[in-house]
């Protein structure tokens, strides 16, 4: 079976800042990799596909990179509606497995 | 509007049954694949099982399989997950979900279901 390890687990930030999250599979899944964000209390939101594919409706600000079985996202100038949970997937046409999830706190 | 609201979760012992519904709206239901996601509490996600659109093929979590089914009935727009053999490491709040075509994957969520095993 596939995992999928995020780092950090907890990252504490400001409004403004540039905030990179790392997600690494244990083993080669190219760019089966989306990215997704969930706030207290809400149900999960896609916010990436195909590793680097932004989802409609989604705000730029969200990147995408990676390949193989290392991955990043990326939020250039966190907004006051980011601090978050973020969780990577990756996916197949028979499964999917989530990554433990980073939250992102103000610092 | 695409809508998807649970329905069906509670409290159930041990070794207990459950079935699980999610009505779906706003959506040409028989084109999209659909899924189950769960979430124990202040736990991750943890994917559980997905069916095609035709509901000819689905797929489950090696943690459920052989004890839940997935099924959907396109004539009522609706999702269903039956839970058997439930443990307590199942208590969690169970989302459905929508795959979406270009990005197949989530791309919209019900508010979710909570269902508790314990004695």
């Amino acid at each position: 079976d596939i995992q999928m390890t995020q780092s950090p687990s907890t990252l504490s930030a400001s409004v403004g800042d540039r905030v990179t999250i790392t997600c690494r599979a244990s083993q080669n899944i190219d760019t089966w990799l989306a990215w997704y964000q969930q706030r207290p209390g809400k149900a999960p939101n896609l916010l990436i596909y195909k590793a680097s594919s932004l989802e409609s409706g989604v705000p730029s600000r969200f990147s995408g990179s990676g390949s193989g079985t290392e991955f990043t996202l990326t939020i250039s100038g966190l907004q006051p509606d980011d601090f978050a949970t973020y969780f990577c997937q990756h996916y197949n046409s028979y499964s999917r497995t989530f990554g433990q999830g980073t939250k992102v706190e103000i610092k | 509007e695409v809508q998807l609201l649970e329905s069906g979760g509670g409290l159930v012992q041990p070794g207990g049954s459950l079935r699980l519904s999610c009505s779906a709206s706003g959506f040409t239901f028989s084109t999209y694949a659909m899924g189950w996601v769960r979430q124990a509490p202040g736990k991750g996600l943890d994917w559980v099982s997905s069916i095609d659109n035709s509901g000819k093929n689905a797929f489950y979590a090696d943690s459920v399989r052989g004890r839940f089914t997935i099924s959907r009935d396109s004539s009522t727009h609706t999702l269903f997950l039956q839970l058997q053999s439930l443990r307590a490491e199942d208590t969690a709040l169970y989302y459905c979900a929508k795959i979406g075509l270009l990005s197949a994957n989530f791309d919209y969520w019900g508010q979710g279901i909570l269902v508790t095993v314990s004695s």
